[in-house]
């Protein structure tokens, strides 16, 4: 099944500096997007990029989809410890039903 | 949390009894989904529904039911839990199938 991969599976930086995270998936979609989750909670929205967009952003989240590579990355500026969360991708699926596939997530640590 | 609750929250039974978790949810939404969450799978479909009385399998269906009878509740049956149904499982709602909200988790131990 088509499956977003995160890269890397694990980040560890310091308070203050950017975080980046990539996706990359394997077949053409109609958007992507990313969610957050924190530990022992569920998964919440962060934003979505359509097809036909090469950047979105949002407060201090910037994410980029480049269609050719199918690839996208999240970068989050001047982090804070409380964005410490793992960090999903999420595609449409390819049969056009509402669903999502999701990739197995980016475990981001900040330290202070 | 968009309205959406999922009881139990914790559960532990034994091999081959059948176990029902609940979705509930207050905002209408047409789109209920069940995910469940395992270390080094990430999130994976197991049914999801686009109305009332319309459910369609997901990605990971064997050994699940699901059941919308009415808008607002969407039920995950085990029929005869295994231990490797063991897991945390969500409960997500859409209006548009694309941006969706998660409930809280239910997490499952199967002895």
């Amino acid at each position: 099944s088509q499956q977003g991969e995160e890269d890397p599976q694990a980040l560890s930086i310091q308070e203050g500096e950017n975080a980046t995270m990539n996706c990359s998936y394997k077949t053409s979609i109609n958007n992507l997007q990313w969610y957050r989750q924190n530990s022992g909670r569920g998964l919440v929205h962060l934003i979505l990029i359509r097809s036909n967009e090469r950047e979105k952003h949002s407060g201090r989240l910037r994410v980029t989809l480049d269609t050719s590579k199918k690839s996208s990355s999240l970068l989050i500026t001047a982090s804070r410890a409380a964005d410490t969360a793992s960090y999903f991708c999420a595609t449409d699926a390819p049969q056009g039903a509402q669903k999502l596939v999701f990739g197995q997530g980016t475990r981001l640590t900040i330290n202070p | 949390d968009a309205g959406i609750t999922q009881s139990p929250r914790h559960k532990v039974t034994e091999t081959g009894t059948p176990v029902t978790l609940r979705c509930h949810q207050t905002e209408n939404h047409r789109y209920m989904y069940w995910y469940r969450q395992d270390p080094g799978h990430g999130l994976r479909l197991i049914h999801y529904s686009y109305g009332v009385k319309d459910t369609d399998k997901g990605e990971v269906s064997d050994g699940y039911s699901v059941s919308r009878s009415k808008t607002e509740d969407f039920l995950l049956t085990l029929e005869s839990a295994t231990s490797s149904q063991t897991s945390v499982y969500f409960c997500a709602i859409s209006t548009s199938g694309f941006e969706q909200f998660f409930g809280p988790g239910t997490r499952l131990t199967v002895l």
